[in-house]
């Protein structure tokens, strides 16, 4: 069966443009999950869904970054007003429910010039 | 201090050795946790599931202690394939929120 898919798998802007982030989990995950992780670094939690709500945006680092998921399915995380620093790869995972193993797809390289 | 804390490493090891990474959590609360493997400039994938009893994959042994508050990851006769980063994952780390913490991950150097 397919794997989680994500899409583009890179994306080069200039800054103050505005970026969307798709991602397609695997049939039938309620739970999908965006990660963000910068060259050399760990991979830092930016929010989560159970089904279309939710339950935590804790990591979402400014009012730029906003994410929805619709039909509990794909998801789209959008960068506003982009900068410099938002230059990462950015991991979409899904798993069945909250608390089951998780499966990424291979992530967006963005770059902001 | 750190929600999910391992050594960065880098470990290295030559071929045939076993080499062990652990892993500690700040919430006594967690209650998932994973060992998830990632080469360089990939995506994570997932290694094994940790269990209170211990499990074992083939080379790959996992343990979780809940009282001391970390998880560990044993790798017997190691190969040159092994070389990755390792990353220790911990669910419901903070209350109330099913999210997955990851670890800054280990990095493993297997020599020929």
């Amino acid at each position: 069966g397919a794997g989680v898919s994500q899409s583009p798998s890179n994306k080069v802007t200039e800054k103050g443009k505005d970026v969307e982030l798709r991602c397609d989990p695997i049939s039938g995950h309620t739970a999908l999950y965006w990660y963000r992780q910068s060259l050399g670094q760990g991979l830092e939690f930016l929010i989560y869904f159970q089904g279309n709500s939710a339950p935590d945006k804790s990591g979402l680092p400014s009012d730029r970054f906003s994410a929805e998921r619709t039909g509990g399915s794909v998801s789209t995380l959008t960068i506003q007003r982009t900068q410099q620093e938002d230059s990462a790869v950015y991991l979409c995972a899904s798993s069945w429910t909250e608390n089951e193993k998780l499966f990424f797809g291979s992530g967006t390289q963005l770059s902001v010039l | 201090r750190k929600e999910v804390e391992q050594d960065p490493g880098p470990f290295n090891v030559p071929e045939g050795a076993t080499v062990a990474f652990n892993c500690t959590y700040s919430n006594s609360a967690s209650q998932s946790f994973f060992w998830y493997r990632q080469d360089c400039r990939k995506e994570p994938k997932l290694l094994m599931s940790v269990y209170s009893s211990g499990n074992e994959d083939g080379r790959f042994t996992a343990q979780l202690n809940r009282a001391s508050q970390y998880i560990s990851l044993l790798i017997r006769d190691s190969k040159l394939s092994d070389s990755a980063t390792y990353l220790c994952v911990v669910n419901g780390a903070t209350s109330g929120t099913y999210k997955y913490i990851f670890g800054t991950g280990t990095r493993l150097k297997v020599l020929a």
